[in-house]
């Protein structure tokens, strides 16, 4: 079964620092790969995505992950985060299942603290 | 936009209640998901459905289920409520791409 892992549960930067995100899963075939948000009180939404082509996807609020497929990995990065970029991250997975159909997973999360 | 609602924000219930937690979406998107996020567990699927009347088990769907009628409504039935069952529940909508679109959440307290 297709799992995701997030290293990170919990971290905590000062604003203009730099961030990454680690995200590996476990899955031998075709994946797609998302990040999701969810600000303090709002829903989850999408930070970005990867399909096909350029491993290197650039989402919203200048965040951007690179697929590295030897890896496994997808890792989240931004180069100078801000006081605003405090929420959970998820890390999804969306892979094809066996008998038909696919099945998104998440990692659990990694909780991030910008400060003043 | 895609716009993924659900009929409560906030539910207080007591063990042995059956609760409904309704889904509406607004894009006529075939597929349509029920999770609970909880604290360091991440979002977990309890069940999803392709299409009206249609139905399949996530990864934790003991305890739940499921009922579709419309196609822009999907229902998580708690045929019992017990208290491993608080949780913040996620419904979230697709159509053939791969995003899937979440609701705002319902944060269950079962007493």
């Amino acid at each position: 079964a297709q799992s995701v892992s997030q290293h990170n549960h919990h971290v905590i930067l000062s604003e203009a620092a730099s961030l990454e995100l680690g995200c590996n899963y476990s899955y031998g075939g075709t994946v797609n790969l998302f990040w999701y948000v969810q600000y303090p009180g709002q829903h989850l939404q999408l930070l970005l995505k990867y399909f096909s082509g350029d491993p290197l996807v650039k989402g919203i609020k200048g965040f951007e992950a690179e697929f590295i497929k030897s890896k496994f990995s997808f890792n989240l990065r931004k180069p100078s985060v801000q006081w605003s970029d405090t929420a959970e991250y998820f890390c999804a997975v969306n892979a094809a299942l066996t008998g038909g159909g696919n099945k998104l997973t998440f990692g659990t999360g990694t909780q991030l603290k910008v400060e003043l | 936009d895609v716009k993924v609602t659900q009929s409560s924000r906030y539910l207080v219930k007591r063990t042995g209640e059956k609760v409904f937690l309704e889904c509406v979406q607004d894009m006529d998107h075939e597929n349509m998901f029920w999770y609970r996020q909880d604290p360091g567990l991440g979002l977990r699927l309890i069940y999803f459905s392709y299409d009206v009347k249609m139905k399949e088990k996530g990864d934790i769907p003991e305890g739940y289920s499921v009922s579709r009628e419309k196609k822009e409504r999907f229902s998580l039935i708690l045929e019992s409520a017990s208290t491993n069952q608080t949780s913040m529940y996620l419904c979230a909508s697709k159509e053939g791409g791969e995003t899937q679109y979440f609701g705002p959440g319902t944060r269950l307290l079962v007493l």
